[in-house]
């Protein structure tokens, strides 16, 4: 079954404590990224990877990194949490970029807690 | 830069009445347009796209959106709600000359009563 999977769904953790939420999918797509969702303000994009090796900047990447050592695996790495970190993280992939031939394929998210 | 603006957070329909949900962009490039549909608990799913070739998109589930350039819009429709389409709908915009970002509206949240 072609999927995007997050892991851990639900973090609670404490300031400070590095963590990393993986992201895999079994796809073979090039593109993925990964974005933070905030009531009332939507999805907002953290970083985008479009291919193995390249990653950059969205709307949103401050405390947060990314890298992309392989096609399937797109982890996001907080070093250093802060409660304003709080949120609920979507990670997508698609073939190739956000065009209208690319649909985005969601994972289920996970729900951070940074106390 | 592109930016997408969803008019009302919350919209309550009654079970067979038409479903209106507006969204207006701004682009300097001719966009591509997205509607997302997000249940409960779950991640998103794409509903319908714009890319150009034609203003009148239908999409999964019943719904449609037009493409009005004048008007910087690209509202949601849908003629008759159901229970199943209670859940929170997202616009989105990329720009034709930019594949990787994408951009997301504040969202609407959809209740439908009987």
């Amino acid at each position: 079954e072609a999927q995007v999977t997050q892991n851990p769904r639900y973090l609670i953790t404490v300031t400070g404590k590095k963590l990393t939420v993986t992201c895999s999918q079994n796809m073979n797509h090039e593109y993925m990224s990964w974005y933070r969702q905030d009531p009332g303000l939507g999805l907002r994009q953290i970083y985008y990877s479009m291919n193995v090796e390249v990653t950059d900047k969205g709307d949103v990447p401050e405390g947060y990194k990314v890298s992309r050592k392989e096609k399937r695996n797109f982890p996001l790495i907080l070093e250093s949490p802060s409660p304003n970190q709080t949120s609920l993280y979507f990670c997508a992939s698609s073939l190739g970029g956000t065009g209208p031939n690319q649909p985005q394929h969601f994972g289920d998210g996970t729900r951070l807690s940074i106390l | 830069a592109q930016s997408v603006t969803q008019l009302g957070s919350h919209v309550s329909v009654s079970e067979g009445a038409l479903v209106l949900l507006r969204c207006n962009y701004s682009s300097s490039v001719p966009p591509y347009l997205f509607w997302y549909v997000q249940y409960p608990n779950q991640g998103l799913q794409l509903l319908l796209k714009y890319t150009s070739a034609a203003t009148l998109v239908k999409g999964i589930n019943g719904f449609e959106a037009e493409f009005k350039k004048s008007e910087t819009s690209f509202h949601l429709t849908k003629p008759s709600a159901h229970m199943s389409d209670a859940a929170e709908y997202f616009c989105a915009v990329s720009e034709s000359d930019s594949w990787g970002k994408l951009q997301f509206g504040a969202g609407t949240q959809v209740v439908v009563t009987p």
